[in-house]
């Protein structure tokens, strides 16, 4: 059964004190990554897709690596605006369907 | 670009009342959209897969006959809840792909009440 696991569960940041999550995943075929920001009551804003081990992007404070079986979401100085649930998500090849992980709720005090 | 606008942003029922959720691609067609619904503190689980001018493809465990999807055309995807009961009540969110498997846009989801 694929399968997406996202680590830790809930995390608390001081601001500026740099931190990763992970995601772990076993869905044959990985077609893509997905990585998105979810704030309370909306929904889930992309941020990332990666594709292959080895790949990373970037986009403020966040950087997106990938490998053969995991991926990682690093935040480096995060502000209390970064404070959200951050979302990973697979696609499996030949499908077009998204499978989520439970998330990892971001949490930075100023 | 890529913006996917759902409408109502929140709805209030009575038990045994049909709801309808609205799914709107606004700068891209989209041959195929997904229905989520998501539960307090719980990740976004998969409820069917809509494309545009056939049926619906459904997940295990979820009743075609409760949960209605609509594709009719490029641009728009409906939900409707039908006789809904107090245990309907969750958030639903839909998505599109502008390119099947290359980024996913979401709406900003329904929050859904049934009393």
């Amino acid at each position: 059964e694929d399968q997406v696991t996202q680590s830790p569960e809930a995390l608390r940041l001081q601001e500026g004190e740099s931190s990763s999550l992970n995601c772990s995943y076993t869905v044959s075929g990985l077609r893509g990554l997905f990585w998105y920001r979810q704030d309370p009551g909306k929904g889930p804003e992309f941020l990332f897709t990666l594709y292959s081990a080895g790949e990373e992007k970037e986009k403020e404070r966040l950087k997106a690596t990938l490998t053969k079986k995991e991926s990682f979401l690093h935040i480096t100085a995060p502000k209390p605006e970064d404070s959200a649930t951050y979302l990973c998500a697979g696609t499996q090849g030949g499908s077009e369907k998204l499978v989520f992980g439970k998330g990892t709720k971001l949490t930075v005090n100023p | 670009g890529a913006v996917v606008s759902q409408h109502p942003s929140r709805v209030i029922c009575k038990s045994g009342t049909s709801v309808k959720i609205e799914c709107r691609s606004l700068d891209f067609q989209a041959t195929t959209m997904f229905w989520y619904r998501q539960f307090p503190k719980q990740s976004l689980m998969l409820m069917a897969t809509s494309n545009e001018g056939s049926k619906a493809t459904y997940e295990q465990g979820v009743e075609k006959d409760k949960f209605l999807i609509n594709h009719a055309s490029l641009t728009l995807s409906t939900l409707t809840v039908t006789s809904a009961h107090p245990e309907d009540s969750s958030f639903y969110i839909c998505s599109a792909a502008a390119l099947p498997g290359y980024g996913y846009t979401f709406g900003s989801g329904t929050r859904l009440t049934v009393v």
